[in-house]
């Protein structure tokens, strides 16, 4: 299994809601990676977790929560978004976090905050 | 932090045609760059990493030190190959993973 899945592909919420991304793979990956991408634009760091321990919080606001619970599975919790926070949401990993590794991209969360 | 610049939004040429993707960098030192490719409706692919030193889809990218560029060329564009193209450096302290902004390559026929 050569591929990162996403889940769901499309998710509405109003700005009460409390949701959850989900990311999975199974190639070992001891890296994993939370991207924001706006239209038009090229997918912005979020969050990177190294063996399931967070490694790097791009000052991301605090409503998104990441979770790693295993080597397998990020989560990204999400609560009171705003309507900018409306986006593609990737989800990648990588065998190791650190230089000249190449990143494996699922097909994304479209996330629409009403 | 390391960057990498794109100056091109967007390239149009013709089926047939030649086809350079301008990818500058702005750090020192041996950096190991990528060009991942988005086709429409598709996942964000890695196309090709410079030491590889291999070509894919007839794509190929040189390291410039001396220019400090590793430009995406391809000698026969294709139609299918029109697609959103960022190039990417692994980042400071090789931890980040910054893309380029991006050029949207249009291939007509």
């Amino acid at each position: 299994d050569t591929e990162v899945t996403q889940t769901p592909k499309h998710l509405v919420m109003g700005m009460t809601n409390k949701k959850s991304l989900k990311c999975e793979q199974h190639m070992g990956h001891r890296a994993m990676y939370w991207y924001k991408q706006k239209a038009k634009k090229p997918p912005e760091l979020m969050f990177v977790y190294s063996y399931e321990k967070l490694s790097i919080n791009e000052s991301v606001p605090s409503r998104f929560s990441p979770e790693c619970p295993n080597s397998s599975l990020l989560n990204l919790h999400l609560h009171a978004l705003q309507p900018e926070d409306s986006a593609l949401y990737l989800c990648a990993s990588s065998q190791e976090e650190g230089g000249g590794q190449p990143q494996h991209f699922g097909d994304g969360t479209r996330l629409s905050i009403l | 932090a390391q960057r990498v610049t794109q100056p091109e939004k967007l390239l149009s040429v013709f089926k047939g045609a030649p086809v350079e993707l301008k990818c500058n960098y702005s750090y020192s030192g041996s950096p190991e760059l990528f060009w991942y490719v988005q086709y429409s409706r598709q996942r964000l692919q890695l196309l090709l990493r410079h030491i590889s030193r291999e070509s894919i889809k007839g794509f190929t990218a040189d390291l410039n030190k001396g220019e400090t560029s590793f430009h995406l060329k391809k000698p026969f564009a294709q139609e299918e190959d029109s697609a959103m193209y960022y190039c990417a450096p692994p980042g400071g302290n090789f931890n980040k993973f910054y893309f380029g902004s991006g050029t949207k390559l249009n291939v007509k026929p």
